[in-house]
């Protein structure tokens, strides 16, 4: 089955205790990214990657980390996390523009939660 | 930059009648597509709608429908027959048209909460 997941879809931690989540998908997807979605703000892309070890920053990066060594995973790294790092998290991932666009897929999302 | 703009946050309405969602976007970009995206209790985010930019003829999608216009950057969602399971959170979405793996960045809007009741 065609399929983003991330691990973990909980995570309640503590300010400055380091954290990842994990994001993988199947579909040999080149385009991955990572939004964030707070209430009234909608979801906003922190980070994204065109390929292996090809990454940018979206419109909201500060404190986050990422890294692209397999096609398949792309992890979300907060080194030092702070309470409005509180969010829900969705990593995406999209096919080439061989058609009229690229269609995203999105993962289950991450509830996270920092004390 | 590109903005989404939903100015409705809470909408209601009864089951089997008919529900108008609201979009407004603005950009400078001429070739681009739009989006509605369902977010359920379970917060996976669904694909409802699709349209692009240069197609004249609003999309629809069994019971969705969209009222696109272009010049005036405004791209609502009409739902018919609305049913308890469309209850959700709705987001419009707005993506400019990318080159081959160039991006695939969406812009949110803010949602609506859309409920459905019986």
């Amino acid at each position: 089955e065609a399929q983003v997941t991330q691990n973990p879809r909980y995570l309640i931690t503590v300010t400055g205790k380091k954290l990842t989540v994990t994001c993988s998908q199947n579909m040999n997807h080149e385009y991955m990214s990572w939004y964030r979605q707070d209430p009234g703000l909608g979801l906003r892309q922190i980070y994204y990657s065109m390929n292996v070890e090809v990454t940018d920053k979206g419109d909201v990066p500060e404190g986050y980390k990422v890294s692209r060594k397999e096609k398949r995973n792309f992890p979300l790294i907060l080194e030092s996390p702070s309470p409005n790092q509180t969010s829900l998290y969705f990593c995406a991932s999209s096919t080439p523009a061989e058609r009229a666009y690229n269609e995203q897929f999105f993962g289950p999302g991450t509830r996270l939660t920092v004390l | 930059a590109q903005t989404v703009t939903q100015s409705q946050p809470e909408m209601s309405v009864q089951e089997a009648e008919t529900v108008t969602l609201s979009c407004t976007y603005d950009t400078s970009e001429n070739n681009y597509y739009l989006f509605w995206y369902k977010q359920p209790p379970s917060r996976q985010m669904i694909l409802v709608i699709r349209q692009e930019a240069y197609k004249q003829q609003n999309a629809t999608e069994n019971r969705f429908s969209v009222n696109f216009q272009k010049a005036a950057k405004s791209f609502s969602l009409k739902i018919s027959d609305s049913q308890l399971g469309d209850t959700a959170m709705y987001f419009c979405a707005f993506m400019k048209h990318y080159r081959y793996n160039q991006g695939g960045k969406l812009i949110f809007g803010q949602g609506t909460e859309l409920s459905v009741k019986p």
